[in-house]
C-alpha cells in the first residue's frame, strides 16, 4: 500500500514561533488532507489539499503532487496548537485515506 | 447540532462480551467510515460504506460487523471482544471519497 511519512515525529515550540511540518508519500494521490488531533482526542479537519496552496488564518498548506510531498505551516504558534498533526492520503484508485504516524507538537508558554 | 456523533463515548467491558457503537451524521454525506486508533495513535481504516453499500473492508476480523440502516447511520457491532480490541474507534463521513473527512469524537473501548 501507499507509504505516508511525516516529519518531524516530535516538535517543541515556544509560543509565537513558526514551524513547518512535512508529509511525503510514495505514490500518486488525488486526495490529501491534514488533521489536528487536540489533547482531548478530537480530530479536526484542517485542509483538503490534493494540490496547490491554501490558507486558513495562521495555518497554511502546500501540496506538490508531482513531487509527492505536502507541507503544513503554522505561524505565530499558540498553546492551543498543541496536539498531533496527521497527514492522510488516498491513491488515485483508492477509496479511503491512509494516515501517517503524525507529528506531535507541544507549544509552551 | 453535532455533525458526526457516536455513542457511547466510553465503553468498558470484559473479554468475550458483545458490544455495539452507534454513529450518526447530519451532514447529508453519502459515505461513512470506521477507523481504529491504537495506543500509538496510528489511525487505520476498517470499513467504508457508500450509500449503505460496503465499499471497503480491510483485514478486520469477522467479529467486527458494520451495519448501515441508512445513509446517515453506520453502526459497529463487535462479537467476542478480545484484549487487543482495546482502542479508540472513530466514525467519519464525507461526500464521496474525494472530499473533506469529518470525524466523530471517538469511542474509547477498553476490554478487561
Amino acid at each position: 500500500g501507499i507509504q505516508v511519512e511525516q516529519s518531524p515525529p516530535d516538535l517543541i515550540l515556544q509560543e509565537g514561533a513558526n514551524s513547518t511540518l512535512r508529509c511525503n508519500f510514495s505514490d500518486s494521490v488525488n486526495n490529501l488532507q491534514w488533521f489536528h488531533q487536540n489533547p482531548w482526542g478530537q480530530l479536526i479537519n484542517l485542509f483538503y489539499i490534493p494540490s496547490g496552496t491554501k490558507q486558513n488564518g495562521r495555518l497554511s498548506a502546500t501540496t506538490v503532487a508531482t513531487e509527492r510531498y505536502s507541507l503544513l505551516y503554522i505561524s505565530s504558534s499558540q498553546t492551543t496548537d498543541s496536539g498531533v498533526y496527521f497527514c492522510a492520503v488516498a491513491l488515485v484508485s483508492g477509496y479511503a485515506l491512509n494516515f501517517g504516524k503524525g507529528t506531535s507538537l507541544l507549544v509552551t508558554p | 447540532d453535532t455533525a458526526v456523533s457516536q455513542t457511547p463515548k466510553y465503553l468498558v467491558t470484559q473479554m468475550g462480551n458483545d458490544k455495539s457503537i452507534k454513529c450518526e451524521q447530519n451532514l447529508g454525506h453519502d459515505t461513512m467510515y470506521w477507523y481504529k486508533q491504537d495506543s500509538k495513535k496510528f489511525l487505520k481504516i476498517m470499513f467504508s460504506y457508500n450509500n449503505k453499500e460496503l465499499i471497503i473492508n480491510e483485514t478486520v476480523p469477522n467479529r467486527f460487523s458494520p451495519k448501515s440502516p441508512d445513509k446517515a447511520h453506520l453502526n459497529l457491532h463487535i462479537n467476542s471482544l478480545e484484549l487487543g480490541d482495546s482502542a479508540v474507534y472513530f466514525c467519519a463521513s464525507s461526500q464521496g471519497h474525494n472530499s473533506p473527512l469529518h470525524f466523530g469524537n471517538g469511542t474509547r473501548l477498553t476490554v478487561t
